[in-house]
């Protein structure tokens, strides 16, 4: 079973929908969890860190369940500059040692 | 700022050559790690360092060597390149705690034919 588990998609959506991604992982000692956005040929980049206690930002919000071992990313009014894949990134310790799932792609058309 | 700097972007080598790329970072950050990336896995983690002189083997070492004798510096190096080694690789960097972002350099396309 992999460390991070995502859905790959690809979510091809109309400009203006909302779009949730899932995200689950296997290891209980993870310490931080975060979404990372990557375009295409592109580095990864940080796109928010994941609270217990749910986080925010403006259009995006993410939240964290440490019960079931589940991440979720919700994007709401989508544009056409969020097509990407949106990866799911989880801290197991040691320094910043992060595991990557394979990420979720995104498609946001007009 | 530079942030973190990959060189090659491109490389294409043949079976059995043997290669180093090259990453730097400019922002004080003692933790550093190199990933392959193939379709459909996600990021893996080959090597990575917690400082200077300090390093580790992450979840794909084999074919792979590192080292780590400046905080600025984390060369990766390609023992004896084989087409399993076709793929694409980042650097990154970050503060080494957690609930920091990661930085990533720009990625080495490499083939090997």
């Amino acid at each position: 079973r992999k460390e991070v588990e995502q859905d790959p998609g690809p979510f091809n959506v109309p400009e203006g929908a909302t779009v949730a991604f899932n995200c689950t992982y296997s290891n209980s000692a993870s310490q931080s969890f975060f979404w990372y956005r990557q375009d295409c040929r592109k580095e990864p980049k940080l796109l928010m860190s994941v609270y217990s206690s749910g986080n925010e930002d403006g259009r995006f919000t993410a939240q964290l369940n440490r019960a079931s071992q589940y991440i979720s990313l919700l994007i709401r009014d989508s544009k056409l500059s969020d097509s990407a894949t949106y990866l799911c990134v989880v801290n197991i310790g040691y320094g910043n040692k992060l595991v990557f799932g394979a990420g979720t792609i995104l498609r946001v058309k007009s | 700022n530079a942030g973190v700097t990959q060189t090659p972007k491109f490389q294409v080598l043949k079976t059995g050559q043997s290669m180093t790329l090259q990453c730097a970072q400019d922002m004080n950050h003692e933790y550093m790690s190199w990933y392959r990336q193939d379709p459909g896995m996600g990021l893996r983690l080959i090597h990575y360092s917690v400082g200077a002189g300090i390093t580790d083997q992450g979840e794909v070492p084999n074919g792979y060597n590192v080292s780590r004798s400046t905080t600025e510096d984390f060369p990766l190096r390609l023992l004896s390149a084989a087409p399993s080694q076709t793929s694409v690789y980042f650097c990154a960097s970050s503060y080494s705690r957690v609930n920091t972002e990661a930085f990533f350099g720009q990625g080495t396309r490499l083939t090997v034919v």
